[in-house]
């Protein structure tokens, strides 16, 4: 199975500020049809995922411009700048290029 | 709008198996695959597998082999997930989620989650 390995397990930020949250797969993420499928989720507290961004790079409808995704190969970022309240909560990337499909561990974005 | 209600919470004795259902609304059940994820307390997400209900194909995360069996009625736009030989290590929240095939793949809806409580 395609590890995946997110850092940090816990993110303090202060409102308005600007994170990184890396996330880094043991194997190549590019499908043999030439995509990466890489994504992106935010768990809020008792609530079900949310899809952020999807193929790495890509905001899902709805989603504020304040989160970018980026990356390569085995090595993807997610960026949220201006971090507002409504941020918080638990992300998680997702590969689905190889079965079966994997989610990195979690990384909490919390209030410092 | 899409929408996806899942049955509610389960507390079942250890042995014994639990079925979980999934109602769609808001789009055609028939043309999107519905997946399963399995989510441990203070635990990440676990994929378990697929069904695509137009045809009752499936596709399974080989670690649940055996554990869960999924199916589908069209008639009534539900998808379940039967859970087996129930062990501690089953008490989680399970998920359904839509599935956005076409070169995009990924969930883009979820169900509200089932808590399954697996304790004598």
């Amino acid at each position: 199975d395609v590890l995946m390995t997110q850092t940090p397990v816990s993110l303090p930020v202060s409102l308005g500020g600007q994170v990184s949250i890396s996330c880094r797969s043991s194997q190549s993420l590019v499908h043999s049809d030439g995509n990466t499928y890489l994504h992106w989720y935010l768990q809020k507290p008792g609530q079900s995922p949310q899809l952020l961004i999807y193929r790495v790079s890509n905001r899902f409808s709805g989603v504020p411009d304040r989160f970018s995704g980026s990356g390569s190969g085995t090595d993807f970022t997610l960026k949220i700048s201006r971090v507002e309240p409504e941020d918080l909560g638990v992300y998680y990337c997702l590969q689905s290029t190889h079965f079966p499909w994997t989610f990195g561990g979690g990384t909490k974005l919390e209030l410092k | 709008q899409v929408q996806l209600q899942q049955s509610g919470a389960e507390l079942v004795k250890p042995g014994s198996s639990v079925k979980i259902s999934c109602k769609a609304s808001g789009y055609t059940f028939t043309s999107y695959d519905m997946h399963w994820i399995k989510q441990q307390p203070g635990n990440g997400l676990e994929w378990i597998g697929w069904i695509y209900p137009g045809n009752g194909n499936t596709k399974y995360n080989q670690k649940f082999n055996g554990k869960a069996t999924l199916t589908a009625d069209k008639s009534s736009s539900t998808a379940y997930m039967q859970l087996s030989s129930l062990t501690s290590e089953d008490s989680a929240v399970y998920f359904c989620a839509r599935f956005e095939g076409y070169y995009l793949y990924y969930f883009d809806y979820w169900g509200q989650g089932v808590m399954v409580t697996v304790s004598s």
